[in-house]
């Protein structure tokens, strides 16, 4: 039963143009949820996260989207770049203090110049 | 560089034996984490141990064991290894606080079991 859902396991996506992943969840404890950035032969390193009390967070050229109502987030890169080009984890935890992160499968994320 | 280190980088064994995995987490990190990430999957959790207590577990086999030394290091124990192990396994650290915050991954160790 797969708690974190990322539907598109690849995206392609032309430089300066919009990056935008998806990620749906189902438990509904869930109230804290980050993306991760993973590129080949390195652990994944931390993006961006969005607590259940907001519903938009923003850093430089990432913004993470959460609609509660539809159990669904969004990350969006604009304007992507090659070097974005990795594999993106959406991951959710939910409950007290420090409770394991639960991972989505992924999405390939290539941005062609 | 997350300041997670995880020792061996890369593992090659035999069907049968025995493995340990190491971790250092960030200084000042309490909680440990261990993921097995498997051809096609996401990070599978199999353990989380807090200040040398196990806190939680996940999908983690019996065959599997972890513990959390007193200076806070983690090892991860593979026994009678069987070919379907074969996977990246990775180690991340968080502070324990109130507050959510993000664990940091190490660069995990590739095991190959053949």
């Amino acid at each position: 039963d797969q708690q974190v859902k990322q539907n598109s396991p690849s995206l392609s996506v032309q430089e300066g143009r919009i990056s935008i992943l998806n990620c749906d969840y189902t438990n509904s404890m869930f109230d804290y949820f980050l993306w991760y950035k993973k590129y080949p032969a390195e652990g994944p390193t931390f993006l961006i996260s969005i607590s259940s009390i907001k519903d938009k967070n923003e850093d430089g050229r990432f913004t993470v989207f959460l609609n509660k109502s539809a159990k669904h987030l969004s990350l969006h890169i604009v304007p992507s770049q090659p070097g974005d080009s990795a594999v993106y984890f959406c991951a959710a935890s939910g409950g007290a203090g420090n409770t394991p992160l639960v991972f989505g499968k992924g999405t390939r994320l290539s941005v062609i110049a | 560089d997350s300041g997670v280190t995880q020792t061996p980088k890369h593992l090659i064994t035999a069907t049968g034996q025995r493995v340990t995995l190491r971790c250092s987490p960030r200084s000042g990190d309490l909680s440990v984490y261990w993921y097995q990430q498997s051809l096609d999957q996401g990070l599978q959790f199999l353990i989380h141990y807090y200040n040398g207590e196990e806190r939680a577990k996940g999908n983690i086999l019996e065959r599997f064991s972890a513990q959390q030394f007193p200076d806070l290091h983690s090892e991860l124990n593979l026994s009678s290894l069987e070919l379907g192990d074969s996977a990246l396994y990775f180690c991340a650290s968080s502070v324990e606080s109130g507050e959510r915050t993000e664990a940091f991954f190490g660069q995990g160790t590739r095991l190959t079991v053949v």
